[in-house]
């Protein structure tokens, strides 16, 4: 069963506005871990923002925030103001956290292309 | 500081012919170690992973392997190519708390013809 699911292949936003990406995800641990990585057309991968399962207050970074719904499994990224530089993949991921040993490894959904039009 | 050294950044090898790429970190000890693979515009597929010297999970059987020979050094490799080992590589590495991003190196594009 897919640990990561991102249902939107590609979306466009007017630059200025802001975009939000969905990511739900799967997991029957308390303990868990919610990334949000970018990917330009150079390949590299870019760190952009993380929310712990424990955390009340929703993660932010910058123009880069989540919503996160514990209840719903969901966490929503959130762009504002969207520039042209924006233009990428992003990648929703988790870790969670095995109850004896350490953690899972980082599972990635497809990805959601995102292109910010002028 | 931590760094991430992934080579080669391009690569295209003949259908039959081996496969070994290489990915060595520094700044930092007993990390743990992955292996992904990109198809053209699609997702992150976890290859292989690993906590300690000589630990590899395996997470899709196919026509690869992976090694880890020294606490830092990651290797794929593969005997034989297939015209389906194509893609993006992406060599990444994680500490262990859970809230730690992971750090990916550069990537190889793989091209087998």
């Amino acid at each position: 069963a897919q640990k990561i699911t991102q249902t939107q292949p590609g979306m466009f936003v007017q630059e200025k506005e802001a975009v939000t990406l969905d990511c739900t995800y799967d997991t029957s641990d308390q303990s868990y871990g919610l990334f949000w990585y970018k990917q330009p057309s150079s390949g590299e991968m870019i760190f952009l923002i993380y929310q712990g399962s424990y955390d009340e207050q929703n993660a932010t970074e910058g123009r880069y925030s989540l919503n996160f719904q514990k209840a719903r499994k969901s966490a929503n990224l959130v762009i504002s103001a969207s520039q042209l530089g924006d233009s990428a993949m992003y990648f929703c991921a988790m870790r969670e956290r095995l109850r004896n040993s350490g953690n899972t490894p980082l599972v990635f959904g497809k990805g959601t292309r995102l292109s910010v039009i002028a | 500081s931590q760094t991430i050294h992934q080579w080669p950044a391009t690569l295209v090898q003949p259908v039959g012919s081996p496969l070994s790429l290489e990915c060595t970190v520094e700044g930092t000890s007993n990390p743990n170690l992955y292996w992904y693979r990109q198809a053209a515009g699609r997702g992150l597929q976890l290859l292989f992973y690993s906590v300690g010297i000589g630990q590899i999970s395996s997470e899709v059987p196919q026509n690869l392997s992976a090694s880890r020979p020294q606490d830092r050094q990651f290797i794929l490799s593969s005997k034989k190519l297939l015209l389906s080992d194509s893609g993006f590589y992406l060599c990444a590495w994680t500490t262990r708390p859970l809230n730690t991003e992971a750090f990916f190196g550069q990537g190889t594009r793989l091209t087998v013809v």
